[in-house]
Formats: structure tokens, sequence, C-alpha cells
């Protein structure tokens, strides 16, 4: 049963181009979040979603961000015009239900540099 | 003030030695309490929940004291393997969607 996997791992992008990472959930979730990690820093909540739904976006930056996860396929993070304050560790998790009282195991992360 | 604090150390105790992290929060509603261990460059991952009543697995014991608003996180008998840095996690409200995480304490273990 494969944890959560999160492609690229790593990810260079000069300014202004766009990225996209990937999140696919465990097998049977069907919440997903992301968080970022700025280096030196902790980790952020961004965005909550469940299939086809934004649940929660209270942490994502209001321009340039964009999060979805469609009916089929992965949770997909889009930043567009990246600038060098973007590079950061971009980590997903999934969990079955909404409820929190028992953590919830991320992925292997994205690492977005920007050049 | 933080949601979340955590002093950052760092930490570099010797094998063997029993050494203790502690954390502090802010929203008085919180529900649910973790510690996490980051490795360097890579994802981190659950080490144990929190609970009132404190709980113990291993050489790992944690404590919270909700009228103080404090957790802590001892271990004992040190290992090399214990070096990484170590996330005090809260849930403010009982859902998934939102854990707040302090920056983190970093441990040596020292040969």
């Amino acid at each position: 049963n494969a944890g959560v996997m999160q492609n690229p791992r790593h990810l260079v992008r000069r300014r202004g181009q766009e990225a996209r990472l990937r999140c696919s959930p465990m097998k049977g979730h069907s919440h997903v979040y992301w968080y970022r990690q700025l280096p030196e820093e902790g980790l952020k909540f961004m965005v909550y979603l469940q299939k086809e739904n934004i649940i929660d976006e209270s942490g994502m930056p209001k321009e340039r961000f964009s999060a979805e996860f469609p009916k089929e396929g992965p949770s997909i993070l889009r930043i567009q015009q990246v600038v060098r304050g973007d590079s950061a560790a971009y980590f997903c998790a999934s969990s079955s239900s909404g409820e929190g009282n028992y953590g919830y195991t991320f992925g292997s992360g994205t690492r977005l540099t920007v050049v | 003030r933080k949601e979340v604090e955590q002093d950052p150390g760092p930490f570099n105790v010797p094998e063997g030695a029993t050494v203790a992290f502690n954390c502090t929060y802010s929203n008085s509603a919180s529900q649910s309490f973790f510690w996490y261990r980051q490795d360097c460059r890579k994802e981190p991952k659950l080490l144990m929940s929190v609970y009132s009543s404190g709980n113990e697995d291993g050489r790992f014991t944690a404590q919270l004291n909700r009228a103080s608003q404090y957790i802590s996180l001892l271990i004992r008998d040190s290992k090399l393997s214990d070096s990484a840095t170590y996330l005090c996690v809260v849930n403010p409200r009982g859902s998934a969607r939102q854990l707040t995480f302090g920056s983190g304490t970093q441990l040596t273990v020292l040969p």
C-alpha cells in the first residue's frame, strides 16, 4: 500500500515560469492537505481539498497560487510566474476523513528552486 | 506571539543522555497535540500523539499541561539515530485541516 506520493522530488524553475506540483493521496483517502516549508522555518498550512472541492484555502497566497483535486488523478498545486521567494519544500498529506485527532502522513515533498 | 513556540536549540548531547524539549501554544481551545520528527531535507514523520494523562512509547515520553498550555517531550538513553529536528504540532480545531507546526528543536546526539 503506497503512501502519499509526490512528484517531482526536485523542481527548478526560472523566475516567471510556472511550477506544477503533484500529489497522489494514499489509497482510499479523499482529503488532501498542502503545506509549505520555507528554509529554516516550520511548516505552514496552505490549502485543504476534498475531491473536486476546495474546503479551506486560508493559507494560500492571494495571487499566483492555485490548487485542485479533480475527480480522477492527483491533486495539483500550481504556482504561476514564480519568484525567488517561492523556493521552498512543498509537502502534501492525505487522510480518509477530516478528523485531525491522529495526525497524518506526509509525502516526501517537492523541493522547488527558483533561479 | 507565535501560535506554537519551541526553543530552536541546537541541543548537542552525548549518547545515552536524557534530553527534554518544551513547547508552548497560544490557543487554549486546541484539542490535539503531536510530536513529529524531521530528518534533514525529508518529510516530517509522526513520532507520537500527546495525551492529557501523559504517554510513553519506549524511550520517549510526552506530557501535556493544558492549564499552562505546555507540551514536553523527554528522550531517554539517546541514540545517534535520534539526531533530527523535533516539531511540536497543535491541532487548534480538532479537524485535520490546519495542523499548526512549531519551528522545531534541533537535536544532535554525539558519539
